[in-house]
């Protein structure tokens, strides 16, 4: 089957510093990468819709110079947490949607962050 | 806008016990349905989906019934087992942009032996 990689799985940075998470699909190319962010025990909240070759475009209250997401591939898309606080630690998941299927989405392992 | 509700957790069933987790929703038009799975350490995976109105979705002994009327879809299994322990989401994707997924809360199901 389809798989999407993400990678840290996990990070601990401090504060003021900057993360970059990828996602990666394996075995299918992606014209579409969507970023999720999931808080403890909360459901998970759509940041933004990555598409390849063009600017992301983020949901209403996701601030876009904090979260710099790039789609500089069929297979890549990144996101960029750009000087860390604490409040932006999360579990960020990504998931992608095969080129020629605009059915089943395939989600990443989720990469936890930890900002001190 | 769309939302999806789910039953509160965490529910705590013995092993071979009914299974059924409660999800209803509201959107706009005539949106697809899914039920993900997340296991503990891993990412989440599409257990079963609906497209259209009384279409019945089924995966691993789960089943879930597109109830436009009631605008639910309801998760149930008959026979759960340990390994059925994990957090379910549902979720919906709605109009024409069919990868942004609405999802409910999550619901934790601890099955045990």
């Amino acid at each position: 089957g389809a798989v999407v990689s993400q990678h840290p799985s996990w990070v601990i940075c401090k504060s003021g510093t900057s993360v970059k998470i990828e996602c990666r699909s394996l075995d299918f190319q992606a014209t579409t990468m969507f970023w999720y962010r999931q808080f403890p025990k909360q459901s998970l909240m759509l940041m933004a819709t990555s598409n390849e070759g063009s600017k992301a475009t983020y949901e209403q209250g996701v601030e876009k110079d904090k979260f710099l997401i790039n789609h500089a591939s069929l297979t890549l898309s990144t996101l960029t947490v750009t000087s860390a606080h604490p409040e932006d630690s999360s579990f960020y998941i990504c998931s992608a949607r095969r080129q020629t299927n605009t059915g089943e989405l395939f989600f990443g392992e989720g990469s936890r962050l930890t900002v001190l | 806008g769309d939302s999806v509700t789910q039953m509160e957790g965490p529910v705590t069933l013995s092993e071979e016990a009914f299974l059924t987790i409660n999800c209803t929703y509201t959107a706009t038009g005539y949106p697809s349905l899914f039920w993900y799975v997340q296991y503990p350490g891993e990412g989440l995976q599409l257990l079963l989906k609906a497209t259209k109105a009384d279409d019945k979705g089924s995966n691993k002994g789960f089943e879930a019934t597109y109830r436009k009327e009631t605008t639910s879809f309801h998760l149930e299994k008959g026979s759960v087992q340990v390994s059925d322990s994990a957090v379910y989401f549902c979720a919906l994707a709605g109009g024409t942009s069919y990868g942004k997924l609405t999802f409910g809360q999550g619901t934790i199901l601890t099955v045990h032996p």
